[in-house]
């Protein structure tokens, strides 16, 4: 079936502006993950959705970072006023329930802001 | 504090041969263990996961192993291939698996597998 699927794969933004951030997750995956990954780093955690319940934004860097997830499925992440410390891949990772293990990743999206 | 170590950071082979990635973590509490494979240009993609009990788990010509005494991990690759040129990451998961922000990530492997 599908998997994860991220779009656009590549983004490239001037300093100051907004960016929208699209993730499809697998049909049925309850829970939803965005991390970044900047070069020469691991991946860093974002944000955490699981079904109902209020996301885990305990990994937002900055007010400038938010995300949403509508009707349990698609989520976007929005950067507000980009910096050029927001340049990354945005990976998004989505699981079933009762899974408590294996994450499925999207190919993530390519930030470059200028 | 929590943190995964990898080692070597970058590696390069000739096909055919062996290798075998390090991992050392100071994670606590301790509930799984992971490696992914990630192709330039993908996102991460599962090989093995291992729990406490765990001290070994394969898959295919990949083989991880997991001594939860020391806190350390190695992935043993077999008869390496041209497409097995990727980073390696390797994670531990804190507490319940899989939930929120207890994933602690390594920075990776960078294997090159040349001709």
């Amino acid at each position: 079936g599908a998997g994860v699927s991220q779009s656009p794969s590549n983004k490239v933004t001037e300093k100051g502006k907004d960016v929208e951030l699209r993730c499809d997750p697998i049909s049925g995956h309850t829970a939803l993950y965005w991390y970044r990954q900047s070069l020469g780093q691991g991946l860093e955690f974002l944000i955490y959705f699981q079904g109902n319940s209020a996301p885990d934004k305990s990994g937002l860097p900055s007010d400038r970072f938010s995300a949403e997830r509508t009707g349990g499925s698609v989520s976007t992440l929005t950067i507000q006023r980009t910096q050029q410390e927001d340049s990354a891949v945005y990976l998004c990772a989505s699981r079933e329930a009762g899974n408590s293990y294996e994450q499925y990743f999207g190919p993530g999206t390519r930030l470059t802001v200028t | 504090k929590n943190q995964v170590e990898q080692s070597p950071q970058s590696l390069i082979i000739l096909e055919g041969k062996n290798c075998t990635l390090q991992c050392n973590y100071t994670v606590s509490p301790f509930s799984n263990l992971r490696w992914y494979k990630q192709d330039t240009g993908r996102g991460p993609v599962s090989l093995t996961i291992m729990t406490f009990s765990e001290n070994t788990k394969s898959n295919g010509r990949y083989t991880a192993t997991l001594d939860a005494d020391t806190k350390q991990s190695s992935l043993h690759i077999t008869a390496s291939q041209l497409s097995d040129s990727a980073s390696y990451i390797c994670v531990v998961s804190r507490g319940h698996g899989g939930s929120q922000g207890n994933l602690i990530f390594g920075k990776g492997t960078k294997l090159s597998v040349k001709p």
